[in-house]
């Protein structure tokens, strides 16, 4: 089984300001990972995924990540943030086989301050 | 449809209530799941279903809940008697596959209050 560390469950950051959002797994098989970002009253949307390769994912609006697997973490990162990148953001694990399921961990609240 | 579609969005119901809870995932996608999101909790696992195997039911938090997909497709989650720790955003997801690489599609949840 996997699991998922989010240990910061609120980031506040000024507007243009880089930012890290910290997620760190556990897990005793070879792992897919993911971020997921969530806006107000809306579903989850799939910011960025690493299956194999290289350990520096890009996603969409400019976010990153970087697989560090001596470290179990896949920190997500942006140079910088705009207002509308408030939202709530989930890392999320699963093993890389078949029937697996995702698993996520308790989400980073990030507010931009303008 | 383009997306996964839930409904209602929201639903307000009496404790000791029945609910029943739709979700239709994306037409060709044979995997979807339903999580549940409780404020500060993230997202719990309730049910996986995958083509015609068996569901993965080992997320259900008591015989309370139950789940079914007919004909492959749409998914029902039904909370019988419901109790106020009930309270939570469900959401569906599905996915083109039994593995989990292509990452999975949510609805924009039903928003369920138990008074």
């Amino acid at each position: 089984a996997q699991s998922v560390t989010q240990l910061d469950s609120q980031v506040p950051v000024f507007e243009e300001a880089p930012v890290e959002l910290r997620c760190n797994y556990s897990s005793s098989v070879s792992v897919y990972l993911f971020w997921y970002v969530q806006y107000p009253n809306q579903g989850l949307q799939l910011l960025l995924k690493y299956l194999s390769g290289s350990t520096l994912v890009k996603g969409i609006n400019g976010f990153e990540a970087e697989f560090n697997k001596s470290q179990t973490s896949f920190h997500l990162r942006k140079p910088s943030v705009h207002i509308s990148d408030t939202a709530e953001y989930f890392c999320a694990v699963s093993g890389s086989f078949g029937n697996e399921k995702l698993t996520f961990g308790t989400g980073t609240r990030l507010t931009i301050i303008p | 449809g383009a997306g996964v579609s839930q409904s209602p969005s929201n639903k307000v119901t009496e404790k000791g209530k029945d609910v029943e809870l739709r979700c239709d995932p994306i037409s060709g996608h044979t995997a979807l799941y339903w999580y549940r999101q409780s404020l500060g909790q993230g997202l719990e696992f309730l049910i996986y279903f995958q083509g015609n195997s068996a569901p993965d039911k080992s997320g259900l938090p008591s015989d309370r809940f139950s789940a079914e997909r007919t004909g492959g497709s749409v998914s029902t989650l039904t909370i019988q008697r419901t109790q106020q720790e009930d309270s939570a955003v469900y959401l569906c997801a599905s996915s083109l596959g039994d593995r989990t690489n292509y990452g999975y599609t949510f609805g924009s949840g039903t928003r369920l209050t138990v008074v």
